[in-house]
């Protein structure tokens, strides 16, 4: 079955420390993977995804498919950057399996 | 343009009743999607729209939950004889394509069954 596992529902970092959100997923095809961000009051919204293999707002993801991760990082956290983070999978039928979610907090 | 718009914002119902929840896309978004939040939950996947056909509907939790879409536009969740177990906040998504990977999300609706 499909399932995303974030394991850490809560953390907390300083501004300009690493962060590194988790992910881990477990799918017997050929996985999408994908990061949602939701600031506080704003909707839910794609922050990046692997195929395109980019970085947005200076995070970015890399899909280890031997390790079934896609952890998100960026090397110096932002304020801004407190939100609520989702991993996501869409299936080959076109299904999308959300983890949990991370909430991240930036201290300042 | 204007994003996906989703009414009521907040519906209580008392469990029993039946409760229809709509989902305004975005014009010319030909895939929709609706998800499940629970509360500290994850979203799960009920169903999606390509065009007015859901082709699968595998992810509907009960049969007392259905969907249905028209005009390639606007698309109802109805859940019939509503269930606490049912309060969650509904969201709907939408995007140009089924093959485009980004969703636009509403702002959902928070329904509450007592």
């Amino acid at each position: 079955a499909q399932r995303v596992t974030q394991p850490e529902k809560l953390l907390s970092v300083f501004k300009g420390a690493p962060v590194e959100l988790k992910c881990n997923y477990s799918y017997s095809g050929s996985p999408e993977l994908f990061w949602y961000v939701q600031y506080s009051r704003q909707r839910l919204q794609l922050l990046l995804r692997h195929i395109s293999r980019e970085s947005i707002k200076g995070f970015t993801a890399d899909l280890n498919k031997g390790e079934t991760s896609f952890h998100l990082k960026k090397p110096f956290a932002q304020e801004e950057d407190s939100a609520m983070y989702y991993c996501a999978l869409r299936s080959t039928g076109n299904q999308f399996y959300f983890g949990t979610g991370t909430s991240l907090t930036v201290i300042p | 343009g204007a994003g996906v718009s989703q009414s009521p914002s907040n519906k209580v119902t008392e469990k029993g009743k039946d409760v229809e929840l709509r989902c305004d896309p975005i014009s010319g978004h030909t895939a929709l999607y609706w998800y499940r939040q629970r509360l500290g939950q994850g979203l799960e996947f009920l169903i999606y729209f390509q065009g007015n056909s859901a082709p699968d509907k595998s992810g509907l939790p009960s049969d007392r939950f259905s969907a249905e879409r028209t005009g390639e536009s606007v698309s109802t969740l109805t859940i019939q004889r509503t269930q606490q177990e049912d309060s969650a906040v509904y969201l709907c998504a939408s995007s140009l394509a089924l093959q485009t990977y980004e969703q636009y999300f509403g702002p959902g609706t928070r329904l509450t069954v007592t």
